[in-house]
């Protein structure tokens, strides 16, 4: 089956603790995103990724840190920077421009 | 400011009772606006994209139509598996990414 694999589903994490989010995608996708989701709140792009090699920040990239060194693959770190990292993350992929992007069925992301 | 608009934040419906959920817009340059529907816990699922003003997209009991300021997802007669949160999002310019709007909760009651 083709589609986005996310991993953990759940990922508890220590306070001054880096944690790295797995996402992986057989879609042979161009584009990949890491989004933020809070409760009661839309989605929001943390990093992006258009081709191997090379991604950009999004709107709140601040504590987080990103690697494409596969077309398949775009781990997100958390790290200790990132003040408030208890959220629902979403990884997704689209194949081009103008088209939908397809998502993964997220990772929660709880700091004890 | 808000590029992307939700309204209402939530909806109850009795089963059977249709209506339609709002999806303002302020971006230049619209490429794309898309639909989707999230189950709790679950990632977003894709419903429709729409490119330009007039175009209209359905899919069993949904209707998404998209005018030059909003998108409406007309819910016809809809039933309790159709609730769930349903996100608007839009891709601008050049941009590839999406920007989201806060979604709007639907529960339908049986």
């Amino acid at each position: 089956d083709g589609g986005i694999t996310q991993s953990p589903k759940y990922l508890f994490r220590k306070e001054g603790q880096n944690v790295t989010l797995s996402c992986e995608q057989n879609l042979n996708h161009d584009a990949m995103y890491w989004y933020r989701q809070d409760p009661g709140q839309g989605l929001r792009l943390i990093y992006y990724s258009q081709i191997v090699n090379d991604f950009q920040k999004g709107d709140i990239a601040e504590g987080y840190s990103v690697s494409r060194e596969k077309k398949e693959s775009f781990p997100l770190t958390v790290t200790s920077a990132q003040k408030n990292p208890t959220a629902f993350y979403l990884c997704a992929s689209s194949p081009g421009d103008n088209t939908e992007a397809f998502f993964g069925q997220g990772t929660r992301l709880t700091v004890v | 400011e808000d590029q992307v608009t939700q309204s209402p934040e939530a909806l109850r419906l009795q089963e059977g009772e249709s209506s339609s959920l709002n999806c303002s817009y302020t971006v230049s340059g619209l490429r794309g606006l898309f639909w989707y529907r999230q189950d709790p816990g679950k990632g977003p699922e894709f419903l429709f994209t729409l490119y330009s003003a007039g175009e209209e997209r359905e899919k069993e009991r949904l209707k998404a139509t998209l005018t030059k300021k909003e998108s409406f997802l007309h819910i016809t007669a809809p039933k309790p598996e159709d609730s769930a949160t349903y996100l608007c999002a839009v891709q601008e310019g050049s941009a590839r990414q999406l920007t989201f709007g806060s979604g709007t909760q639907l529960t339908v009651l049986p």
